[in-house]
Formats: C-alpha cells, sequence, structure tokens
C-alpha cells in the first residue's frame, strides 16, 4: 500500500530537548515536503527536497533542520524546540512531473507536537 | 506572492442538502493547478478534487465539482446531496507552476473552512 509514514503521531517534550520526527515513504518520490498546521494559519511549507541531498526553505523555516540521505526518508528535525514551534505537523510527498497536475501529495497522518 | 483566501471560516449544512465552500486566490501565473483537500477528525489530509488553470471544464468527482472562474479567481467547491462523512475542515490550496529550471511543488493553503453537516 502506498504510503507516506510519520512518527511519532503525538510528542510533548520541553523547551530546549533536541527531537526529532521521522517521515518515510514506499513510492520512490523524488519530492517530499514539511508543512506545519496551525489555527487560523492554514498549512504553511517548512522545508522541501527535490531530492536525495537536495533540500531548500519553504515559507517558515526558522528553528528547522532537514536532511534527505535516502529517497525515501525525511526527518524534521528541532535542534532546540520553543513554544512556539508547537503545532500540528504533516509529512508529504510526490513524484516529481514537470507541469503536471497528477503529481499530488500525499500526505502522512500527521504529528501532534507540544513544547512546554 | 500567491496568496489564498477562504472567507468562510465555518459553515453548516443539512444532511441531503448543497453547500458551497468559497475560495479566491491571487496570482499572476497564467498556469497553476488548484486543489481541494478535505480534513476530517482523524487529522489526515484527503484530496477531494482538482483543477488545472488551462482547462475550461470544472472538474467533478461523484458529488463533489467545482465553480472554476479564472478571470476573477475563484475556485468555489460544491458538495451535493451532504452526507454526514462529510464533516470536515477543507483547504483550499494552489500549486506554484513550474519555476524556470526546475518544477516545484508548492502547495499554497487557504485558512481552511470547517463544515458542520446537521442530521
Amino acid at each position: 500500500e502506498a504510503q507516506v509514514t510519520q512518527n511519532p503521531r503525538y510528542l510533548i517534550t520541553v523547551t530546549g530537548k533536541k527531537l526529532t520526527v521521522t517521515c518515510s515513504q514506499n513510492m520512490n518520490h523524488e519530492y517530499m515536503s514539511w508543512y506545519r498546521q496551525d489555527p487560523g494559519l492554514g498549512l504553511r511549507q517548512i522545508y522541501y527536497s527535490m531530492n536525495v541531498e537536495v533540500t531548500d526553505k519553504g515559507d517558515v523555516p526558522e528553528g528547522y533542520k532537514v536532511s534527505r540521505k535516502e529517497k525515501r526518508n525525511f526527518p524534521l528535525i528541532l535542534e532546540s524546540p520553543s513554544p512556539n514551534q508547537t503545532s500540528l505537523y504533516f509529512c508529504a510527498s510526490s513524484p516529481l512531473y514537470r507541469g503536471s497536475a497528477k503529481n499530488i501529495q500525499y500526505f502522512g497522518a500527521g504529528t501532534r507536537l507540544s513544547v512546554l | 506572492a500567491q496568496t489564498v483566501t477562504q472567507s468562510q471560516p465555518e459553515m453548516s449544512v443539512q444532511e441531503a442538502e448543497t453547500v458551497t465552500l468559497s475560495c479566491t486566490y491571487d496570482t499572476s501565473e497564467s498556469d497553476y493547478y488548484l486543489f481541494w483537500y478535505k480534513q476530517p477528525p482523524s487529522r489526515q489530509m484527503i484530496l477531494v478534487i482538482r483543477q488545472e488553470a488551462y482547462k475550461q471544464q470544472n472538474a467533478t468527482e461523484n458529488r463533489f465539482s467545482v465553480n472554476f472562474q479564472k478571470a476573477a479567481k475563484s475556485f468555489s467547491l460544491k458538495i451535493s446531496d451532504s452526507q454526514l462523512g462529510d464533516a470536515a475542515m477543507y483547504f483550499c490550496a494552489y500549486r506554484v507552476p513550474p519555476n524556470y529550471g526546475g518544477a516545484t511543488n508548492k502547495l499554497i493553503f487557504g485558512t481552511g473552512t470547517l463544515l458542520a453537516v446537521q442530521p
């Protein structure tokens, strides 16, 4: 079954304690992305990756890091989490076809993060 | 910069009735794609329907259809014969078209419309 798997689904942590949210896809997609969802703001892109070892900032990258060492994995790293990073996080992946609406994004189930 | 606006934070519809969710967007591009996503209480993001800007025909998927007005930059979602399972947050999204030198899949989302379905 085609899927994007995020772990953990729920996470409560304290300010400053490094954490990693994992994301893995089994569809051999080139493109992967992280979004955060906040009430009244919709989803905003944090970082994205066009392929292995190719990553770039989205709209709200401050306080986050990513890596893409393997095609299937795209972890999101919070080196020193702060309360304003409390949010719902989504990982997404898609094939990278130029100009095609068929490259829809598949989303993970989301990770609810609370930073105290 | 491209923006997506959903002006209805909440909507309500009676079961079996029809409801229309509004979405407007701002872009200077002529080629782009528009999407409606559904987010039920499970939080999963589910693609409902998509529209390619160069296509004049409005997209339809079973009970879901869109009214795409390119000149007005409007992209509303109509849900016919509403069912209890349609209750969810609905997001309108715009996809940035390919840039020179490379494609991008960035989705720009609106702030969402929470739809309640009354039995």
